[in-house]
This record gives C-alpha cells, structure tokens and sequence, in this order.
C-alpha cells in the first residue's frame, strides 16, 4: 500500500505571499499524482491531475510539480479564497485503490 | 452540466445498515469511473470504493465485506449498500466520477452518516 505524508500539516502565510505545500509518496508513482483543495463544508475540487496539468478553470497562480516520490503545489501569490486544506491523491495498480495525504491547511497569518 | 446529489444518510445504530444513493444527471454514470470518498468529522478524505464503466468494483480494506458498491443504468443512479456499521464509519460521504480513470473530477455535496446508539 501506498502511503502519502503531505507537510507541512499547517502552513500560515499572508495574502500575496507563496506557498509551497509537499507531497512524499512510500514509493514511486510516476507522475500519477492530484492535488485537491477543500474548503469548509465544500466538496473538494480537482486542481491537478498528472502532477503537473491544470484543471479546467484552475488558476494559473496553481502548479504542481514533481515525480517519483516527491511532489510540490505551488500557489505564487496567495489570494484570500485559496486559504483552505489542500490533499494529494494517488492510485495504485493493483489492487486498484486510491489513495489521500493527511492533508495540509492553508491559514491566514 | 454534471451534476451528483447523495441521499440516504442518516443516524443508525451500530450493527445497522444503510444505503447511499448518488443520482447523475448530465452524464451516464456505467460510461464512467465512480467511486465513493467519505470523510470523518475533522478528518481526511478517505477513498472507499470504486466501480469501473466494465462494472469491476474495488473496496478499501476498511470496508471490504460490508460495503458493496453498484448502479442502477435505467435510473443512472450509483449505490452504496453499507451493512454491520460501526462507530468509525461515521462521515460524510461524498460520490464522485472519475477523470481519467485516476483523479476525482466531480463530487457531489454529500451525505452524513452517523453511526451511534
């Protein structure tokens, strides 16, 4: 099984400022690899597939980046909407399952 | 336009059972990847079970053996038959179709289950 460790658990940052969130996976899953971010009372919403592709309608502000094991979402000047919890998402082969980081939380300092 | 409403949920006491249903509209659910996400209260999401357009299904460990995932074509309506509930199976349960096969594109708002006596 494959286990995502996302950190920080909590990052606070001001409007404006960027925020680099990290994704580690127990092993390698290529760039098979999403970004979600959720907000209180929400449904989360797909950033990015693939590691690195934009959603449709997302933000340019947003990238991803990484493979293998180590992954990045980048926000490059935070706006007062994206402050939420933001979880990556994997799936494994076989047995197909999927899989989500803890999670970290965008605050506003 | 896409969109997924969840019923169903409920309190139930432990041991209980409950079915979630999930309604399509703008899209034919057996065309597409489905799956059910849940999320306890506070917690992280946690995938639960997935059923292919070639109508495979797949299960958390979690889950397995008590949860049964299916669709009704002639309703375009996914299910989710939870049975032996247990206190840790309390959350929101969120329906989604798949993109791509891997990632999770559309969600519904959710439905609460509660599991206590």
């Amino acid at each position: 099984e494959i286990v995502l460790t996302q950190s920080p658990a909590t990052l606070s940052l001001s409007p404006g400022e960027r925020a680099t969130l990290s994704c580690r996976a127990s092993q390698s899953v290529s760039s098979y690899l999403a970004w979600y971010q959720q907000k209180p009372g929400q449904a989360p919403r797909l950033l990015i597939y693939d590691a690195s592709n934009r959603a449709t309608g997302i933000p340019a502000r947003f990238s991803g980046s990484g493979s293998g094991t180590d992954f990045t979402l980048t926000i490059s000047s935070l706006e007062p909407e994206d402050f939420a919890v933001y979880y990556c998402q994997q799936r494994s082969n076989w047995p197909p399952a999927y899989t989500f980081g803890q999670g970290t939380k965008l605050e506003i300092k | 336009e896409v969109q997924l409403v969840e019923s169903g949920g409920g309190l139930v006491q432990p041991g209980g059972s409950l079915r979630l249903s999930c309604a399509a509209s703008g899209f034919t659910v057996s065309s597409n990847y489905m799956s059910w996400v849940r999320q306890a209260p506070g917690k992280g999401l946690e995938w639960v079970s997935v059923i292919y357009s070639g109508g495979s299904t797949y299960y958390a460990d979690s889950v397995k053996g008590r949860f049964t995932i299916s669709r009704d074509n002639s309703k375009n309506t996914l299910y989710l038959q939870m049975n032996s509930l247990r206190a840790e199976d309390t959350a929101v349960y969120y329906c989604a179709r798949a993109r791509g096969g891997s990632y999770w594109y559309y969600w519904g708002q959710g439905t609460l289950v509660t599991v206590s006596s």
